[in-house]
C-alpha cells in the first residue's frame, strides 16, 4: 500500500539529546514536509523540500534539522537547542505543480515528550 | 508571514443541525483553499478543497468561497457526532512559498446527539 510512514509512534528526549524523527513515502512525491502541532496551534511548518537535496525553512525552524538525500526520506532531527520539543509532530508529501495533485497527504504522527 | 485566522470556537451543534465554520486569509491573490479534518490524536485528511468563487458540494459538505472578502467556509449539512473533530482551515502559498500550506488554529467542533 503506498502512503507515508512516520517512526516511532512516541518519542522520549532527555535534556540536552538529539533526537530523529523518521519519514519515509512510497508515493514517488516530490514534496515533503515537517509540521509541529501543539494543542490549539493548528499546524506550524517546520522545513519543507520540494526536490532532492534542497530543503527550506519553515516558520519555526529554529532548534531543528533535515536532511533529502533521497526522494522517499525526509527525517527531521530535534536538536539540544530546540527548548520546548514537546509536541504532535507531522510529516506530510504532495506532488505540487498540478491543481489535482495539491492534496497533502499526512502520516501517523509522532508525538514526542520530553523526560 | 501569511495569516489564516479561523472562528476559535468551540462549536457545538445537535445532531442533525447545519455546522458553519468560518476561515478568513490575509493574502489577496491566494487561489487555493483546503479543509482537513482531524480526529484526537490522528493526522488530518482532506475532506474539500476549492478553487473558484461560489460554493462547491460534496456529500453533507458545502465549501463557500468569497474572495473580494478573503473568506472561505465549510457547512456540514446533518450533522452527526462522527463529525465531532477539528476542522482545519489551509490555503496555498504563492509565488517563493508556492508549494506550502498556511494552517489556521483550527475549530473544534462537538456534535451532540
Amino acid at each position: 500500500d503506498g502512503g507515508i510512514t512516520q517512526s516511532p509512534k512516541y518519542l522520549f528526549r532527555k535534556e540536552g539529546q538529539n533526537v530523529t524523527l523518521s519519514c519515509e513515502q512510497n508515493l514517488n512525491h516530490d514534496a515533503m514536509y515537517w509540521y509541529r502541532q501543539d494543542p490549539g496551534q493548528g499546524l506550524r511548518l517546520i522545513y519543507y523540500s520540494q526536490i532532492v537535496n534542497d530543503f527550506q525553512k519553515g516558520d519555526i525552524a529554529e532548534g531543528y534539522s533535515v536532511s533529502r538525500e533521497k526522494k522517499e526520506s525526509f527525517p527531521l532531527t530535534v536538536t539540544s537547542a530546540q527548548k520546548n520539543p514537546t509536541a504532535f509532530y507531522l510529516c506530510a508529501s504532495s506532488s505540487p505543480g498540478q491543481q489535482s495533485n495539491e492534496k497533502l497527504f499526512f502520516g501517523s504522527g509522532t508525538q514526542l515528550s520530553v523526560l | 508571514q501569511k495569516e489564516v485566522e479561523q472562528n476559535s470556537g468551540p462549536l457545538s451543534v445537535p445532531e442533525g443541525a447545519i455546522a458553519s465554520l468560518n476561515c478568513t486569509y490575509s493574502d489577496r491573490g491566494s487561489q487555493s483553499f483546503f479543509w482537513y479534518r482531524q480526529y484526537s490524536g490522528k493526522s488530518p485528511e482532506l475532506i474539500m478543497f476549492i478553487y473558484s468563487n461560489g460554493d462547491k458540494e460534496d456529500g453533507r459538505f458545502t465549501a463557500q468561497l468569497n474572495k473580494a472578502s478573503q473568506y472561505v467556509s465549510l457547512l456540514i449539512r446533518d450533522s452527526q457526532p462522527s463529525d465531532s473533530a477539528t476542522y482545519l482551515c489551509a490555503v496555498k502559498g504563492r509565488g517563493s512559498t508556492l508549494g506550502r500550506l498556511y494552517f489556521g488554529r483550527g475549530t473544534q467542533l462537538t456534535v451532540w446527539p
